[in-house]
């Protein structure tokens, strides 16, 4: 089955900007979404069809998605951006299933 | 307001038998796909299980099928997940979620709390 591998943990300072990874084998092929989770929140979808934001949706996050890497860009971080971050597919060896990576931590220092 | 409420979470023993539902408010529930997702204390997301607007398909993760299932009730604008044969290692909050089909896919664009479940002696 496919795996999504997202780092454990990203730290930055306030005003700088934050990349968080999505690896998997030719994750170009498929589309990627983002959600943020603050602790003790539900998730909250910021980024969809790899690089396209929902309404109110800070124009600070974006994505794009190339090779064997998606990624999440969050421009002059804030410390209200101090959350959890999951990438998701549909895994189309698996029935198109949706598949989540395992979660990367942002710290803002 | 576009709103998903989760109850009926609590304590179970193994073995045991739980049913959540999820009332949704705000959107026209029939016309979108449904689904569950938990998270295991200090774990990450797990997708559980899909169901169609119509309640026609349903889709399960494999560590589910079999014990869980999930319907809705669109005249009540409710969607349930009937657990059963429940395992200390179904402990989680459990989401409920909105499917939105977009220009190239689908995502989750609307998450209700979560309620948790906890299996245990």
């Amino acid at each position: 089955s496919y795996v999504l591998t997202q780092p454990p943990s990203v730290s930055v300072a306030p005003g700088q900007t934050a990349r968080i990874t999505c690896g998997g084998n030719n994750i170009a092929t498929k589309i990627v979404n983002w959600y943020q989770q603050k602790p003790g929140q539900a998730p909250v979808l910021v980024v969809y069809d790899d690089s396209d934001r929902p309404s109110g949706i800070p124009e600070r996050f974006s994505g794009s998605n190339s090779g064997n890497t998606g990624t999440l860009t969050i421009s002059r971080v804030e410390v209200g951006d101090e959350a959890d971050y999951y990438c998701q597919v549909w895994d189309s060896t698996s029935d198109h299933l949706p598949l989540f990576g395992g979660g990367t931590k942002l710290t803002v220092l | 307001e576009v709103q998903l409420l989760e109850s009926g979470g609590g304590l179970v023993q193994p073995g045991g038998s739980l049913r959540l539902s999820c009332a949704a408010s705000g959107f026209t529930f029939s016309s979108y796909a449904m689904n569950w997702v938990r998270q295991a204390p200090g774990k990450g997301l797990e997708w559980v299980s899909t169901i169609s607007g119509s309640g026609g398909g349903a889709y399960y993760a494999d560590f589910v099928k079999g014990r869980f299932t999930t319907s809705r009730d669109n005249a009540k604008n409710t969607l349930f997940l009937q657990m059963k044969s429940l395992r200390a290692e179904d402990t989680a909050v459990y989401f409920c979620a909105k499917d939105i089909i977009t220009a190239n896919s689908r995502a989750f664009d609307i998450w209700g709390q979560g309620t948790m479940v906890t299996v245990s002696t």
